[in-house]
């Protein structure tokens, strides 16, 4: 079945540092893959999405980009800030199957 | 507004008992999820319904836990005999389309649920 792997952390990073948080994924079809945020003490929200290859997602200076040749939708940001730290799932949706989600990965952000 | 609600927000019960759980959906959204999350754990696919067909039933963890949605309106999920290991945030979401299409599910804030 489909599947997905992130990278599980957690990952500690200090203000102004580059993030990469890596996901790859395992789908029969053609998914769309969609990275979500949960903040401390929220519920889950979602941070961007692509519905094909080579589309590119992006939101909050966050951004991701569909590579089906290598089947991932790594997410990355410039510049983190203090704010950002939260975790961040990786999932997707594929022709007759529910929503995936990777595990998780928890960021922090250290001023 | 116009978000996904859950209730109760919280829940302690003892061991043994049975509790339900309420999720109102967006209105217009014809898919409905249930997932578990345990504390630090990632997400638990428990159950999905779409539309009038038959809800796919393949995450449940066994013969305790149940759910039903009223056509496209709320559903409950019911977890019987209720054991410790039952502890987790139940996280309900909506979706405009059923699963496979490119909508993005609105999550509800949870139900937490505490088995003493």
């Amino acid at each position: 079945g489909d599947s997905v792997t992130q990278m599980e952390g957690p990952v500690t990073l200090s203000e102004e540092a580059f993030l990469t948080i890596n996901c790859t994924y395992t789908a029969t079809g053609y998914p769309s893959l969609f990275w979500y945020v949960q903040y401390p003490g929220e519920g889950l929200q979602l941070l961007l999405k692509a519905t094909k290859a080579d589309d590119k997602g992006s939101n909050k200076g966050f951004e991701a980009t569909y590579r089906k040749e290598t089947t991932s939708f790594h997410l990355e940001k410039g510049s983190v800030q203090v704010s950002d730290s939260a975790v961040y799932f990786c999932a997707l949706t594929s022709g007759g199957q529910n929503f995936v989600f990777g595990p998780g990965t928890r960021l922090s952000v250290l001023p | 507004g116009a978000g996904v609600s859950q209730s109760p927000s919280n829940k302690v019960t003892e061991k043994g008992k049975d509790v339900e759980l309420r999720c109102d959906p967006i209105s217009g959204h014809t898919a409905l999820y249930w997932y578990r999350q345990r504390l630090g754990q990632g997400l638990e696919f428990l159950i999905y319904f779409q539309g009038n067909s038959a809800p796919d039933k393949s995450g449940l963890p066994s013969d305790r836990f149940s759910a039903e949605r009223t056509g496209e309106s709320v559903s409950t999920l019911t977890i019987q005999r209720t054991q410790q290991e039952d502890s987790a945030v139940y996280l309900c979401a909506s979706s405009l389309g059923p699963s496979g299409s490119k909508n993005e599910q609105f999550f509800g804030p949870g139900t937490r649920l505490t088995v003493l």
